[in-house]
């Protein structure tokens, strides 16, 4: 089966620039999430889904950070305006049951 | 608070030796406890669940309750070994949660 696919890989924008992530999950995966990696750390949840709506949220900094997933399908991630501290690595991975499974990550620096 | 620990940013050993990497949790319910490995250049995989009890690549891993820990073990380590290593919990049913994150381990196997 084909694996959770994510865009862009690499993306580079100056401090207070909007940026959005792109991800597709395993087809008849319902649940979604959106993991954060700063550089030494572990990923840390964002975001989850279930279907289109929101199971979990209470890390995600609301101030600046959106995601969406209108089709309960493919999901988006938007950072508005970027922080210096924003720059990471960003996750995406689906599950249907046991073990999440991630896309390759989007690896975003904030100058 | 529910929290991964390991203690080891970085653990080398050389080939056949065997290898132990420490994890230690915090959770007042009863958690799930994963491994996950990043090789390198590719995405970070499970490696093997705490409750379906199996060896994955020839490691196991048995979770100690009284302890509160979740060692990852091989008995003879092999040089394709040397990766990134995560241990991570959920604290729902089932790998639908979403899952807290040690910091990681980098083995590095030597020849």
């Amino acid at each position: 089966e084909a694996g959770v696919a994510q865009s862009p890989r690499y993306k580079i924008i100056e401090k207070r620039q909007s940026v959005a992530f792109w991800c597709n999950p395993i087809s008849g995966h319902a649940t979604l999430y959106w993991y954060q990696q700063i550089l030494g750390q572990g990923p840390k949840l964002l975001i989850q889904f279930q279907n289109n709506g929101v199971v979990d949220d209470s890390q995600l900094p609301k101030d600046r950070f959106s995601a969406e997933r209108l089709k309960g399908v493919d999901s988006t991630l938007k950072i508005q305006p970027a922080k210096l501290e924003d720059s990471a690595v960003y996750l995406c991975a689906s599950s249907s049951g046991p073990g999440q499974f991630f896309g390759p990550g989007t690896r975003l620096t904030v100058l | 608070a529910q929290r991964v620990t390991q203690p080891e940013k970085l653990l080398s050993v050389f080939k056949g030796a065997p290898v132990e990497l420490k994890c230690n949790y915090s959770y007042s319910g009863s958690p799930e406890l994963f491994w996950y490995v990043q090789y390198s250049r590719q995405r970070l995989q499970l490696l093997l669940r705490h409750i379906s009890r199996e060896s994955i690549k020839g490691f196991t891993a048995d979770l100690n309750k009284g302890e509160t820990s979740f060692h990852l073990k091989k008995p003879f380590a092999q040089e394709e070994d040397s990766a990134m290593y995560y241990c991570a919990l959920s604290g729902r049913s089932g790998s639908q949660g979403n899952l807290i994150f040690g910091k990681g381990t980098k083995l590095s196997v030597k020849p």
